[in-house]
């Protein structure tokens, strides 16, 4: 089974700063992808960056980057030029590559929560 | 291009009562998963449906059934509710296999 880990419930930065989040994994898989998901004061989870793992290249959303580790088997989510309305829980996400006819499953982590402040 | 939504928003019921939960997909998908979010808690996965079957589901007991309609809109039916039971219940839509999962905005269970 798969497992994801977020080591830290809560972080604060300031406007305008840059902050990083973290994530590990746990998984004997080979291929698989991996998420970051936002979570603000309103409950809908929104997608803000995907990695797929036989990617070597970081992917990059505008303010949004991740450092992909493949062998550390780690997944930060780097946030430049913070904004109020990055305020929110972060939660990591994990699939594995699937075979036809079985469930695309996401596991997540416990989610960090952000504070953007003035 | 109409997004992932959910019906109710808030739903109260009291232990032993039985409920059903709403999900259209986003247009173009067909396929829908559930998930529980207890308070605090990351989601956790308790099925998927694809084109009208259950191709997965997590660890959670047969009280917790679900349908996919012909238009891949989907319902989660709990029964005998339990205290625990209490969470927020998120469904996701998406195209099938590695494709992305596009979250609605989650129904607010309580069990009393």
């Amino acid at each position: 089974a798969q497992t994801v880990t977020q080591s830290q419930p809560e972080m604060s930065v300031q406007e305008a700063e840059t902050v990083t989040l973290s994530c590990t994994y746990d998984t004997s898989e080979s291929n698989y992808y991996l998420f970051w998901y936002k979570q603000p004061p309103s409950r809908q989870m929104i997608l803000v960056i995907r990695q797929e793992a036989y990617k070597q290249q970081n992917a990059t959303e505008n303010r949004f980057s991740v450092n992909f580790q493949k062998a550390a088997k780690s997944f930060s989510l780097k946030i430049s030029d913070s904004q109020l309305g990055d305020t929110a829980m972060y939660f990591c996400a994990f699939m594995k590559h699937l075979n036809t006819g079985t469930a695309s499953k996401l596991t997540f982590g416990t989610g960090t929560r952000l504070q953007v402040t003035l | 291009e109409t997004g992932v939504t959910q019906s109710p928003t808030h739903l109260i019921k009291t232990r032993g009562q039985q409920v059903t939960l709403r999900c259209s997909s986003q247009s173009g998908h067909n396929t829908v998963s559930w998930y529980q979010q207890a308070l605090g808690q990351g989601p956790q996965f308790i099925f998927q449906y694809y084109r009208e079957e259950e191709n997965g589901r997590g660890n959670f007991p047969p009280r917790f059934s679900g349908l996919q309609f012909p238009n891949y809109s989907s319902e989660l039916n709990v029964n005998a509710l339990e205290l625990d039971d209490s969470a927020l219940y998120l469904c996701a839509s998406s195209s099938g296999g590695p494709d992305t999962q596009y979250f609605g905005p989650g129904t607010r269970l309580t069990v009393l």
